[in-house]
């Protein structure tokens, strides 16, 4: 069974910094791009980064360009999202996906809550 | 303000048929597939429909949908309560925005 278990949200202050992961198992990881989604509280769906299968390509978002890195671990099976110089609007649930390019988001995690808040 | 475009709410009666449209531009469901996402209050999103018109395994037939143009549409056959969710297609952007994009979503009530 495919599982994605991301973890790592909290509460944090405008500027700061926060690293969140995402554990995946039931499938070969090193296989498959992957994605992070986000989702404003009460709002609808945000494409935030994606990386290739071997981490040699990476996009993003252009309001999170320069502040997120994605990157991934293909030995422990997890991708993370390190996010500096956080703002308020950053504030979301972020799920990690299973990207499937054009098939599409097939497997989503629970998410995490990220909060930028003074 | 997101770069495809969905009515914010549908509604319809048990057994109707409904249709969601998603509106787009060349760079994107122009020229290329749309998927579409089902997300039941609380829950992460579930794919639903991909490359247009593909059902993932274990979705309904119930679920159909189709692209035109820069347009695309999700119709549900056969509405049930358990279908009251919100919807959001999706489409791969050649543009810098991109590479993916989403539509602002719209919320299916079940009267």
């Amino acid at each position: 069974e495919v599982q994605l278990v991301e973890s790592g949200g909290g509460l944090v202050q405008p500027g700061g910094s926060l690293r969140l992961s995402c554990a995946a198992s039931g499938f070969t990881f090193s296989s498959y791009w992957m994605s992070w989604v986000r989702q404003a509280p009460g709002k609808g769906l945000e494409w935030v980064a994606n990386i290739k299968q071997d981490g040699s390509e990476k996009y993003y978002v252009d309001s999170v360009k320069g502040r997120f890195t994605i990157s991934r671990d293909n030995a422990k099976n997890s991708l993370y999202l390190q996010m500096n110089s956080l703002r308020a609007e950053d504030t979301a649930v972020y799920y990690c996906a299973r990207d499937r390019r054009v098939r599409g988001f097939d497997y989503w995690g629970q998410g995490t809550l990220v909060t930028v808040s003074s | 303000q997101s770069v495809l475009t969905q009515p914010p709410s549908a509604s319809g009666t048990p057994g109707q048929r409904v249709t969601i449209s998603c509106s787009g531009s060349s760079s994107n469901i122009g020229s290329n597939t749309v998927n579409w996402y089902q997300q039941l209050p609380g829950t992460a999103p579930k794919l639903l429909i991909y490359s247009n018109n593909q059902r993932p395994s274990g979705v309904p037939d119930r679920f159909s949908g189709s692209k035109s143009g820069t347009s695309a549409s999700l119709a549900i056959s056969g509405l049930q309560s358990e279908d009251e969710a919100d919807y959001y297609c999706a489409a791969w952007d050649d543009s810098l925005n991109g590479p993916w994009v989403f539509g602002g979503g719209t919320k299916l009530t079940v009267l």
